[in-house]
């Protein structure tokens, strides 16, 4: 199993584009998120999903969109990118319930200009 | 809103030391406590976790506490190895699925 995988590995953006932020999991989990890692912050949960169709937002989705068609993809769209949106985001995924254990992808460094 | 507050936020220890890192969680409702590891330039990894049922959970060197009344949980890392250095997050659940974590903590051991 390749787990948690994320593309790209480094982006580099100007201001006011937009780009999509590939996660794919092969483990057949139900559940995904997204989180951007600000130093001094920890993590901060962007959007996350319970199930394929199904999103919800977490606690920074502004600036950000995510749809889930397919069990195994969950893609982190940012529409009009900002400075304030350089970070390094995560994408991580679990089989169920907020019980079970969080699995997370390399990262993704998003550098905004 | 809800938080998770984590201290201290640099800890150093010689070889061998015990190091403790505490956090506080404000949602009285949360029931689901992972501590992560993160090492430089790597994704967060699971180390040890805690239920709200449990008052505390021990793997090897390392053990977690949780006083649920006191709204806070702790982390115990036992006979520290330099490999052990790394920044460790704390984490609370919510009702909604969220998941909140802690500033995190860079924990350095000296040889």
């Amino acid at each position: 199993n390749a787990g948690v995988t994320q593309t790209p590995k480094f982006q580099v953006l100007k201001t006011g584009q937009s780009m999509t932020l590939q996660c794919a999991q092969d483990m057949n989990h139900e559940y995904m998120s997204w989180y951007r890692q600000d130093p001094g912050m920890g993590l901060r949960l962007i959007h996350y999903s319970v199930g394929a169709g199904i999103t919800d937002q977490g606690e920074v989705p502004n600036g950000y969109n995510v749809s889930r068609s397919t069990t195994e993809d969950f893609p982190l769209r940012l529409l009009s990118a900002a400075p304030s949106q350089t970070s390094v985001y995560f994408c991580a995924s679990r089989v169920g319930g907020p019980m079970a254990e969080q699995f997370f992808g390399p990262g993704t460094r998003l550098t905004v200009l | 809103g809800e938080n998770v507050e984590q201290h201290p936020s640099t800890l150093s220890v010689q070889e061998g030391d015990s190091a403790v890192i505490k956090c506080t969680y404000s949602d009285s409702a949360s029931n689901y406590f992972p501590w992560y590891k993160q090492e430089l330039g790597k994704r967060p990894q699971l180390i040890i976790d805690i239920r709200s049922n449990v008052g505390e959970k021990k793997d090897q060197r390392i053990a977690v506490t949780l006083n649920k009344t006191a709204k806070h949980f702790s982390l115990h890392i036992t006979e520290t190895q330099p490999e052990d250095s790394a920044v460790y997050f704390c984490a609370a659940t919510l009702l909604n699925n969220d998941m909140r974590f802690g500033a995190g903590t860079r924990l350095t051991v000296k040889p």
